[in-house]
């Protein structure tokens, strides 16, 4: 079963910022929130991650809701290499139903940035 | 910084032939993953390990091997290519599963069997 729920698809203008949005209404206490972006034909980019506090880093800002039900990625100032596909993740640390650390990809957001 | 380095980028096989891709990390992470993607489709964990000499199956084990000899590296193998394995394959590693540190990825290898 799916653990968020992320929109398909979304267009920003260049120089804009793009608000990503996640839907994760069943996680738990000690669930985190991350968030990776796969650029075509590259491997998965971890961009940030957040467990109850917002989050910024040099690439975005996570912002996310008190009761952690859904999450906003944000890219301050969108480029077109910022076009990908956006994949919002849930997952425990030390969960011991997940003994592999293994990463739940769903379908994603794909992101196109346009001039 | 290297992170994670996969090779060879780009590879072509027939089929029954045998290849090995490496993974190779310099984080001195404990995790390590092999997942391959199809087109349209999500990751799917072929062979994962938690140590140096120690290897476990993912969802999609049948037809690979995997080995740890050394904590850095962790080789995919095929010993008789098929078709059905035509995809790309990404390599991670990640800390521990203790840890909330994000698992980062290689930039993957491509490979078609004819």
């Amino acid at each position: 079963d799916a653990k968020t729920t992320q929109p398909p698809s979304m267009d920003c203008a260049e120089g804009r910022a793009a608000n990503l949005p996640c839907n994760h209404s069943t996680i738990s206490g000690n669930e985190y929130v991350y968030w990776y972006r796969q650029i075509h034909s590259q491997g998965p980019q971890y961009i940030i991650h957040g467990l109850k506090n917002n989050e910024t880093n040099e690439m975005a800002s996570l912002i996310i809701t008190e009761d952690r039900k859904s999450s906003t990625l944000i890219l301050p100032h969108a480029t077109l290499r910022d076009t990908a596909v956006y994949y919002c993740i849930v997952r425990g640390r030390g969960d011991p139903t997940d003994s592999w650390g293994k990463l739940q990809f769903g379908a994603g957001t794909q992101v196109v940035v346009t001039p | 910084n290297a992170g994670v380095t996969q090779t060879p980028k780009f590879r072509v096989l027939k089929t029954g032939q045998s290849m090995t891709l490496l993974c190779a990390q310099d984080m001195n992470h404990e995790y390590m993953y092999w997942y391959r993607q199809d087109p349209g489709m999500g990751l799917r964990l072929i062979h994962y390990s938690v140590g140096e000499g120690t290897t476990a199956k993912g969802e999609v084990p049948d037809g690979y091997n995997v080995s740890r000899l050394k904590k850095q590296n962790f080789l995919l193998g095929l010993e008789s290519a098929a078709p059905s394995q035509t995809s790309v394959y990404f390599c991670a590693s990640s800390p521990n599963r203790y840890s909330n540190q994000p698992q980062h990825f290689g930039d993957g290898t491509r490979l078609s069997i004819l």
